[in-house]
């Protein structure tokens, strides 16, 4: 069965400072991932995806996450972050064959001026 | 390119009373999604629509929630009776399926029972 962690659920850095969020998933197959933002009050909208290829994929907002089939993982990373980022990040996994996409249940990012 | 529309953005309602919820997907969009997001929790999947047949609905509560897609565009969620744990914001989203299971997802319908 499909299933997501986000083994963090809450995470304050200063601004300026790198980020990393940590996502674990559990799928049969390849897999579809997934990192979407939502802003308190906001729908959610997509960072980045990976489908197949470099591992290493690039999104908006100057976020960037790495594929790791060994490990699971598809943590999400910025080098340097804005107060902007403050925000709810879902890592999600889906596949082919109309696979559902199931989210995790989030990590919440605080920013410090 | 239009987004995921649904409606209404806001709903309060009391207990036991009933409510509906619409969505009009992305054009060309074959897979249709209903999440509910509880506050301070990720989007829990309730039903997975291909076209107009549905592909999951495990997680559905069917004995107060339906679903329906009517001619594999439009889709309606109803709550009856709806209880004070319904209490979410509920989620429509698209995908272009099988070939891109990327999801677009629309503002949400705030739901409040009380």
């Amino acid at each position: 069965a499909q299933s997501v962690t986000q083994p963090d659920i809450h995470i304050t850095v200063s601004e300026g400072a790198s980020l990393e969020l940590r996502c674990n998933y559990s799928y049969g197959a390849t897999p579809y991932l997934f990192w979407y933002v939502q802003s308190p009050g906001q729908g959610l909208q997509l960072l980045l995806k990976y489908f197949s290829g470099d591992t290493l994929v690039q999104g908006i907002k100057g976020f960037e996450a790495e594929f790791k089939r060994s490990q699971s993982s598809f943590n999400l990373r910025k080098p340097s972050v804005h107060w902007s980022d403050a925000a709810e990040y879902f890592c999600a996994v889906g596949g082919t064959s109309y696979d559902k996409v199931i989210f995790g249940p989030g990590t919440s990012l605080s920013v410090i001026p | 390119e239009a987004g995921v529309a649904q409606s209404p953005r806001y709903k309060i309602i009391e207990k036991r009373q009933s409510v509906a919820f619409w969505c009009n997907p992305i054009s060309g969009h074959a897979t249709l999604y209903w999440y509910q997001q509880i506050l301070g929790q990720g989007p829990k999947l309730l039903i997975q629509f291909q076209n107009n047949g549905v592909v999951d609905d495990s997680q559905l509560p069917k004995d107060r929630f339906s679903a329906e897609r009517l001619k594999g565009v439009d889709s309606t969620l109803k709550i009856q009776p709806a209880k004070l744990e319904d209490s979410a914001v509920y989620l429509c989203a698209s995908s272009f399926g099988d070939r891109d299971p990327e999801a677009f997802f629309g503002q949400g319908t705030r739901l409040t029972v009380v």
